[in-house]
């Protein structure tokens, strides 16, 4: 199975910031790498396709790249409403597989 | 608009069964791809597997062999979800979401807990 290591864990942020959040796949995983964003006692809601393909009703605050092995997910101005968890998944093979995700809380 | 509606929130016995649902509208049910993801307290998610609705044909996560059963009904618009054996280890939220190789639309997920 690919394993998908998201880095940070945590990180404590101030709106207006940009800030930059990584997901690494334990092999190649060409493009196929998507973001996700959950806020507390909500479903998951796709931001990225492709590692960096843009999602209709998707700030364009958020962004990302890479691919093979490294991918970022980049939120470029944030704001208080996108103090969440952020989840990459890739789609390259099954088991499809998550990160365990990287939480976003207010410095 | 794509909507997932998934039923209610189950407090189940160990050892018992459970089936839970997630009825689609606002796209043709039998082209794309259900999948199913859990989400223990606190834990972050796992891929279940996946029914296409369009033939009955099934992947499952040898995870998740033998505790999952996924099924569709085309005439109701509407992916199952059977686990089986439950144990306080399937206590979760489980979603479904539409897809195939990323996840466009999600359920609302449904708590199960399992406890005596």
């Amino acid at each position: 199975d690919v394993v998908l290591t998201q880095s940070p864990a945590t990180l404590s942020v101030t709106p207006g910031e940009r800030i930059s959040l990584s997901c690494r796949a334990s092999e190649s995983v060409d493009t196929y790498l998507h973001w996700y964003q959950q806020r507390p006692n909500e479903s998951p809601r796709l931001l990225i396709k492709y590692a960096s393909q843009s999602i209709p009703g998707i700030p364009s605050r958020f962004s990302g790249s890479g691919s093979g092995t490294d991918f970022t997910l980049s939120i470029n101005g944030l704001e208080l409403e996108d103090l969440s968890i952020y989840y990459c998944q890739q789609g390259n093979s099954l088991p499809r597989t998550f990160g365990a995700g990287t939480k976003l809380e207010l410095k | 608009q794509v909507q997932l509606q998934q039923s209610g929130t189950e407090l189940v016995k160990p050892a018992s069964s459970v089936k839970i649902s997630c009825k689609a509208s606002g796209y043709t049910f039998t082209s794309y791809y259900m999948h199913w993801m859990r989400q223990q307290p606190g834990n972050g998610l796992e891929w279940i597997g996946w029914v296409y609705p369009g033939n009955g044909n099934t992947k499952y996560n040898h995870k998740f062999d033998g505790k999952a059963t996924l099924t569709a009904d085309k005439s109701s618009s509407t992916a199952y979800m059977q686990l089986s054996s439950l144990t306080s280890e399937d206590s979760a939220v489980y979603f479904c979401a539409r897809g195939g190789n990323y996840f466009d639309y999600w359920g609302q997920g449904v708590m199960v807990t399992v406890s005596s």
